[in-house]
């Protein structure tokens, strides 16, 4: 299928690190991208990794993928109340097929406690 | 400032009613496109349009239509014909019709809340 799974919930203690993990099924992807979602709010690209990187790192951000597993993370660090949002991994689709050009996933909502 | 724009943000309306969801971009983008989301489904894609005068079907379009008369406009019409109406659409555009080969940001507007009872 063309199922892309994260898990739907997350929650952690303010300062620690969060990691939201996702698994895509087109092995075509060139590239995967991490898309953020506050409450009542439209969707923010948060970062993306192209495919033939394993990590990516940006600020509090880092992005691992394992290419042969079809698994890509997401990890913050030092996570945050204002981080408390969904979180939504999103792969390319194959050209030749109609329909979707982005496959998101359920997203993950990320609960930070103080 | 450069952005999408959704009106109106709450939109109520009776079952066998149609009703059009504006959005409006001023990013210069080629393509738009509709998503609706309910609740722990994550994203569904309604409708794309690569370029003005064109429009695709995504995987969930029964029930609703589009246009695209100009660049900077895509409105979403939910007609009676849509079994279960009531959800969070997103619009959202990009500068190219992106594939798989190419990276490409997708841009979303705040979104619309339809209620219909």
């Amino acid at each position: 299928g063309e199922d892309v799974e994260q898990s739907l919930f997350l929650s952690v203690r303010e300062g620690d690190s969060s990691v939201i993990n996702c698994t895509y099924t087109d092995s075509s992807s060139t590239y995967l991208y991490w898309y953020k979602q506050e409450p009542g709010a439209g969707l923010q690209l948060l970062t993306y990794i192209f495919s033939n990187m394993d990590m990516k790192q940006d600020q509090r951000l880092t992005v691992l993928l394992n290419k042969k597993d079809k698994h890509l993370s997401l990890r913050i660090a030092d996570t945050q109340t204002g981080d408390s949002a969904i979180y939504f991994c999103a792969e390319s689709k194959r050209p030749n097929q109609a329909g979707t050009a982005l496959i998101f996933g359920k997203g993950t909502t990320l609960s930070v406690s103080s | 400032d450069g952005g999408i724009t959704q009106s109106p943000k709450y939109l109520f309306r009776k079952e066998g009613q149609n009703v059009t969801l504006s959005c409006e971009q001023n990013l210069n983008h080629d393509a738009m496109y509709w998503y609706r989301q309910d609740p722990g489904q994550g994203l569904r894609l309604i409708y794309y349009s690569q370029i003005v005068n064109d429009f695709q079907k995504g995987d969930i379009a029964e029930g609703y239509s589009v246009s695209r008369e100009k660049k900077e406009s895509f409105p979403l019409t939910v007609t009676s014909a849509q079994k279960n109406p009531t959800a969070f659409y997103l619009c959202a555009s990009s500068s190219q019709w992106g594939g798989t080969g190419n990276f490409y940001e997708q841009y979303f507007g705040p979104g619309t809340r339809l209620t219909v009872t």
